[in-house]
């Protein structure tokens, strides 16, 4: 069974601009959420979605989306980059929205922004 | 607001020396909790979880851990460790408002490095 898949691997921005990264999860899993792990704040949540609907979302600017889609693959999207944005994502999948689900976390995606 | 506190940031441990590696969380309420590892160039992966029943839950890999609810507590150990067990250890809780949300609140982490 493939594991949770996120793409690109690293990303190299400037301020200003905007990304958007993309995940996978795995085959049957229907929560999708988004964490952002960085030296000095250590993982921090960013949203979940189920069934294509944002079910909960953390402290983060607007400058932070995201949306899922029907097959349940997932894209974040960041606006107006700043360098403090420069970060491994992360995204974790399971099968509900139950937490006791064990999520399952992707590689994650590099994010440097210059 | 919720919050979780890992009392180590670094362990430095010899092999078949016994890890225990803290964790307090602040959350009145019912909590799920886990303990996550990611061994270097890996995945975060789900090492063990307690839900309810018995406070000592059983890992992958020989690690346990023990919740005790009255210290809002939930730490990680092994009684003997291998050279293979370095990695990062996170532990994380998910507040259970009635298994409407996944989201953990994870701990800053703690970095293991076991010495053959």
């Amino acid at each position: 069974k493939a594991g949770v898949t996120q793409t690109p691997r690293y990303l190299i921005k400037t301020r200003g601009q905007q990304v958007t990264l993309s995940c996978s999860p795995i085959s049957g899993h229907r929560s999708v959420s988004w964490y952002q792990q960085t030296p000095g704040q250590g993982l921090q949540f960013l949203f979940e979605y189920f069934s294509e609907t944002q079910r909960n979302k953390g402290n983060f600017p607007g400058r932070f989306s995201g949306r899922q889609f029907s097959n349940s693959r997932s894209e974040m999207n960041v606006s107006t980059l700043e360098l403090g944005d420069s970060a491994l994502y992360l995204c974790a999948s399971s099968l509900g929205l139950a937490g006791k689900n064990e999520q399952f976390f992707g590689p994650g995606t590099r994010l440097t922004v210059l | 607001a919720q919050s979780v506190s890992q009392h180590n940031h670094h362990v430095i441990l010899s092999e078949a020396a016994s890890l225990e590696l803290g964790c307090n969380y602040s959350y009145g309420g019912t909590v799920n909790l886990f303990w996550y590892v990611q061994y270097p160039g890996q995945h975060l992966q789900l090492l063990l979880k307690y839900f309810s029943g018995d406070p000592l839950v059983k890992g992958i890999k020989g690690f346990e851990a023990e919740f005790i609810k009255s210290k809002f507590s939930f730490n990680l150990r092994k009684p003997s460790v291998q050279w293979s067990d370095t990695a990062e250890y996170f532990c994380a809780v998910n507040a259970d408002y009635g298994g409407a949300t996944n989201k953990l609140i994870f701990g800053t982490g703690t970095l293991l490095a076991v010495q053959p």
